[in-house]
């Protein structure tokens, strides 16, 4: 049962227009939520996250949504530049007792930005 | 500022055998969760550890345990191998109770 879902696996974009990468999750005890960037051989490298008590956040050419309603959300990047080209993935997190966090991903989205 | 390192980068091994992954967490952290991560997939967690234990385990089996040490760093070990352990391994370290994981760049990890 994934909790965590992707379901584009890859999304082209021209550059300088606006990417949208989108994420759904099934778990309401998810309260905490990440994108990822992921080029071959690295690992993956943090890029932005929100609270489940935000509907918006903000950074730089990055912008995540929350639609908690509908257990939804997006990340915008606006403009999109050849370097974004990558897998990105989507991580969710919930506050547990204790101070462990685990993180459950979606499967990615592969995000190539044409020249 | 040193970021996540993993030891080996790339490992071959054969069915059976057991296998010990090694990761240093960046600098200032205290926290180290490991992940596997298939061809295709999301990374899956498989344990986090904080103060030399183990706090968290995610779904895997007791053939995966790790260790941590007082300066932070933390091992992963496999025991008697299966073909579907083939993976990249990865490491990420954070602050106790914070969601900001930061990732190494993985142990490819291959059993034939």
């Amino acid at each position: 049962d994934q909790q965590v879902k992707q379901n584009s696996p890859s999304l082209s974009v021209q550059e300088g227009r606006i990417s949208i990468l989108n994420c759904d999750y099934t778990n309401s005890m998810f309260d905490y939520f990440l994108w990822y960037k992921k080029y071959p051989a690295e690992g993956p490298t943090f890029l932005i996250s929100i609270s489940s008590i935000k509907d918006k956040n903000e950074d730089g050419r990055f912008t995540v949504f929350l639609n908690k309603s509908a257990k939804h959300l997006s990340l915008h990047i606006v403009p999109s530049q050849p370097g974004d080209s990558a897998v990105y993935f989507c991580a969710a997190s919930a506050t547990t007792s204790g101070s462990a966090r685990q993180l459950t991903f979606g499967s990615g989205t592969q995000l190539t930005v044409l020249p | 500022d040193a970021g996540v390192t993993q030891s080996p980068t790339h490992l071959i091994k054969t069915r059976g055998q057991q296998v010990t992954l090694r990761c240093s967490p960046k600098s200032g952290h205290d926290t180290v969760s490991w992940y596997q991560q298939a061809l295709g997939q999301g990374p899956q967690f498989i344990f986090q550890y904080y103060e030399e234990e183990e706090r968290q385990r995610g779904n895997f089996p007791d053939r995966f345990s790790g260790h941590q040490f007082p300066n932070y760093s933390s091992e992963l070990n496999v025991n008697a191998l299966l073909l579907g352990d083939s993976a990249l391994y990865l490491c990420a370290s954070s602050l106790r109770g914070l969601n900001e994981q930061y990732f190494g760049p993985g142990t490819r990890l291959t059993v034939t």
